[in-house]
């Protein structure tokens, strides 16, 4: 099975900041990674996929990088709204699939 | 646009089978996609339990795998999860969703399933 470690697990930062978040896996992934935003309460929403592909709507603030074993979620300039737990997915096996833990973005 | 809601007793008694269904909307499951099954336990991190294609092909988590049974119906629109054996671990919001090759991009607003006699 394939693990996909995130870190920092929880992380607190200022509006404006610029944020980095790192996911990697246990064995190569080629470029088979999502990310998740996800609020309290709320279903998990796809802000990236294909590591580094913008899903529509989601604001340009938003990036991804990275292939292989090792990628980057990076948030150029945060957000009010952006304070929520962030999930990378691997789908190198899809239809089979897991998460990372997860990074929590708070307001420090 | 997909819609997606998940549906089924919100209790469940330890040792016995949770039971969830997933109505689908506004697209049709033989068309294409994956359907999968994901949970969080409360507080924690997401879970994937396995996922089906319209043909039936089923595709599970090995840790779950001896345990789960999901299944799809395509006159009724719909897929369901069978969880047997639960316990408090199974506490959980289960979610239900597409599974693309890019990644989920419609999920169930998700249903909490509470393991307790």
């Amino acid at each position: 099975d394939i693990q996909l470690t995130q870190s920092p697990s929880f992380l607190s930062a200022s509006v404006g900041d610029r944020v980095t978040i790192t996911c990697r896996a246990s064995q190569g992934i080629s470029s088979y990674l999502a990310w998740y935003q996800q609020k309290p309460g709320k279903a998990p929403k796809l802000l990236i996929y294909a590591a580094s592909t913008l899903q529509s709507g989601v604001p340009s603030r938003f990036s991804g990088s990275g292939s292989g074993t090792e990628f980057t979620l990076t948030i150029s300039s945060l957000q009010p709204e952006d304070f929520a737990t962030y999930y990378c997915q691997q789908l190198n096996s899809y239809p089979r699939s897991t998460f990372g833990g997860g990074t929590k973005v708070e307001i420090k | 646009q997909v819609q997606l809601q998940e549906s089924g007793p919100g209790l469940v008694k330890p040792s016995e089978t949770l039971s969830l269904t997933c109505a689908v909307s506004g697209y049709s499951i033989s068309s294409g996609y994956y359907w999968g099954w994901i949970r969080q336990p409360p507080g924690k991190g997401l879970e994937w339990i396995g996922s089906i294609y319209h043909s039936g092909s089923t595709y599970y988590n090995p840790s779950l795998k001896s345990r789960v049974t999901i299944s799809v119906d395509t006159s009724k629109n719909q897929f369901s999860l069978k969880l047997s054996s639960v316990t408090a671990a199974d506490t959980a919001v289960y979610y239900c969703a597409t599974q693309a090759a890019s990644g989920i991009d419609y999920w169930g607003q998700g249903t909490l399933v509470t393991v307790s006699s």
